[in-house]
């Protein structure tokens, strides 16, 4: 089976700089993945998604995501965070065909002024 | 569309009492499934359903029961509720078709249990 893991509980960080999320994953093959992020009190929202192809693969809100085959990980990163950027961001995986996915933890972003 | 709406929004039930929560979806997707969010854990799956009147268990069935009667509609029954269960409970569908692959979210239950 597969699993998810993010080594981040909470980052915080300053409005205008960098932001990368971690998220490892454990599969025999190269899995379905995804990022979602939920803001306080609501559902949660497709940031991106990587099937194969180009490992560096673009979202909605500024956001970009690598996946490195060797490392087993599919980091998140946005280069210019907005305090409407905080919020809490999930690693998903899935196998091919297996149509149910498994979430990492989440991991918490707040933005300082 | 509305998408995925799940009724009620908000609960407190008390030990033992029973309810039942709605998922409906005006996609078409075969795809349904029932999650709990608990802080620090993420998302679970409770059950799914791969079309109507096919339900499976997810990782963490135990207490829940499910029922897929009608495609649109997934049902999720708390037969004898525990604090324990207390949560926020997400209905999501799945659209999966060639390179397609996507889950839609509802806005969630939030279920008190004292």
């Amino acid at each position: 089976a597969q699993s998810v893991t993010q080594p981040d509980i909470h980052i915080t960080v300053s409005e205008g700089a960098s932001l990368e999320l971690r998220c490892n994953y454990s599969y025999g093959a190269t899995p379905y993945l995804f990022w979602y992020v939920q803001s306080p009190g609501q559902g949660l929202q497709l940031l991106l998604k990587y099937f194969s192809g180009d490992t560096l693969v673009q979202g909605i809100k500024g956001f970009e995501a690598e996946f490195k085959r060797s490392q087993s990980s599919f980091n998140l990163r946005k280069p210019s965070v907005h305090w409407s950027d905080a919020a809490e961001y999930f690693c998903a995986v899935g196998p091919p065909f297996d149509y149910k996915l498994s979430f990492g933890a989440g991991t918490t972003v707040t933005v300082r002024a | 569309n509305a998408g995925v709406t799940q009724t009620p929004k908000f609960r407190v039930l008390k030990t033992g009492q029973s309810m039942t929560l709605l998922c409906a979806q005006d996609m078409n997707h075969e795809y349904m499934y029932w999650y709990r969010q608990d802080p620090g854990m993420g998302l679970r799956l409770i059950h799914y359903s791969v079309g109507e009147g096919t339900t499976a268990k997810g990782e963490v069935p135990d207490g829940y029961n499910v029922s897929r009667l009608k495609k649109q509609n997934f049902l999720l029954g708390l037969e004898s509720a525990a604090p324990s269960q207390t949560s926020v409970y997400f209905c999501a569908t799945l659209f999966a078709r060639g390179s397609s692959y996507e889950q839609y979210f509802g806005p969630g239950t939030r279920l008190t249990v004292t």
